[in-house]
């Protein structure tokens, strides 16, 4: 099962920015937290991914709290191409093997 | 980050058959994996295929159902056996790690459509 809760939709404007919520308060202290973002009919696209501190790239930037229990996903200047599902996923350890187990994902829609 | 590629993108295909997705990375990898995506669902994990050995299945799926080769660290096949509509997905190829090196980043090949009728 899936460590990761994220709300089913969520709107933003367009330029301004998105920020996408998560909650993992079962996540271990070895364990990664990882976004991706699905486009329709497209293969999942990493974004970012962190294990304590925050984190940016040239997508995105990820906060993650202290106690680990929750994360935020940053698009700064959302465009109407950031439209897309979002998956925020702790990367779990069973039996030794490093899995990414998906959730339900955060459908965003950016508006005009 | 690897390009991964998948064929074929997609195939309609009578229900009893068998079709063989194949899956291609322009570079060596540590890890391979396969999910399956239902309409409107989200991803779910089939199995790690191993190199040079059986795949790892998750629970709900089965060797005879979805045999799975990886001959080498870039390539990987998944067979979808006796099809059934309810098996009509998206197919998806993962691949995690430089081969040798550290396992962070993973990456999604474009997918395989498949209908079963």
């Amino acid at each position: 099962d899936a460590k990761t809760t994220q709300p089913p939709s969520m709107d933003c404007a367009e330029g301004r920015a998105a920020n996408l919520p998560c909650n993992h308060s079962t996540i271990s202290g070895n364990e990664y937290v990882y976004w991706y973002r699905q486009i329709h009919s497209q293969g999942p696209q990493y974004i970012i991914h962190g294990l304590k501190n925050n984190e940016t790239n040239e997508m995105a930037s990820l906060i993650i709290t202290e106690d680990r229990k929750s994360s935020t996903l940053i698009l700064p200047h959302a465009t109407l191409r950031d439209t897309a599902v979002y998956y925020c996923i702790v990367r779990v350890v069973i039996q030794g093997a490093q899995k990414l187990v998906f959730g339900q994902g955060t459908r965003l829609t950016i508006n005009p | 980050s690897a390009v991964i590629s998948q064929k074929p993108s997609r195939d309609i295909c009578q229900r009893g058959t068998s079709l063989t997705i194949q899956c291609q990375v322009d570079s060596q990898v540590t890890m391979m994996f396969w999910y399956r995506q239902q309409p409107g669902q989200s991803l779910t994990l089939i199995a790690t295929a191993n190199q040079g050995s059986e795949a790892t299945y998750e629970s709900g799926f089965v060797i005879d159902k979805f045999p799975i080769s990886r001959p080498n660290l870039t390539f990987s096949t998944l067979t979808v056996s006796n099809m059934s509509p309810e098996d009509s997905s998206i197919y998806l190829c993962s691949v995690g790690g430089p081969a040798g090196g550290p396992y962070n980043e993973q990456f999604f090949g474009p997918g395989t459509r498949l209908t079963v009728l």
